[in-house]
């Protein structure tokens, strides 16, 4: 298929140990963000990629969370030092475009840390 | 801070009912756009309104934009159970380049 793909689709973590999250985003397209959503809730920013340059990472709640695109295409969320209020669903979207318009989501990464 | 306040939470209603979810805030926002999500699934977008006063409809749905550009509503008309998801609207700060989204609205149509 042709839409974004995210891997693992469930990762279970003991608290402590270190996360890395995968993205796939459609070909081609220039704009990438990461949300996290907890059960129920809307998706919470993260951060937002223009090709391979982070514009934006005033969502990473902590110094723990680090996000790269190096190439401009695949992007990985990393959670180091795992800790239980980090476990949600982590969404990645692309865009065509600089900017938000219009969002493909991929289905997340379900990280439950124990 | 939630910047995009959505009301009902949850709503549980009859198939054939009628509904409305609205989107407000304090915020101008250069354009909102709606979503549904499923569980499991990443949200998918509906429809999007760049206009203050704009109104959309699709299908059974119609989604409006407020004069000022800080609300917006979704209503439902003849609700059916595949209508059932979280509805999440979000926004789009002017001249920012990330979506903000409200805390959603859990619909359940029931048969």
């Amino acid at each position: 298929g042709a839409g974004v793909s995210q891997s693992p689709r469930y990762k279970v973590a003991k608290r402590g140990q270190d996360v890395a999250l995968r993205c796939d985003p459609i070909s081609g397209h220039v704009s990438l963000f990461w949300y996290q959503q907890a059960l129920g809730q809307g998706p919470e920013f993260l951060t937002y990629f223009q090709n391979e340059a982070q514009l934006d990472k005033s969502g990473l709640p902590s110094d723990r969370f680090f996000a790269e695109r190096p190439e401009g295409s695949v992007s990985t969320l990393k959670i180091q030092r795992t800790q239980q209020e980090d476990s949600a669903v982590y969404l990645c979207a692309s865009s065509p475009f600089e900017g938000w318009s219009p969002l493909h989501f991929g289905n997340g990464t379900r990280l439950t840390v124990t | 801070t939630q910047l995009l306040e959505q009301s009902p939470q949850f709503l549980s209603i009859q198939e054939g009912e009628n509904l409305t979810v609205y989107c407000n805030s304090s915020s101008v926002f250069s354009s909102l756009q709606w979503y549904r999500q499923e569980p499991g699934e990443g949200p998918v977008l509906l429809v999007t309104v760049v206009t203050g006063g704009e109104v959309k409809k699709l299908k059974r749905l119609t989604f409006q934009f407020g004069d000022a550009r800080k609300d917006s509503s979704l209503h439902i008309t003849a609700a059916q159970p595949g209508d059932t998801g979280l509805y999440l609207c979000a926004g789009a700060i002017q001249g920012g380049g990330k979506l903000i989204f409200g805390q959603g609205t859990e619909l359940s149509v029931k048969p």
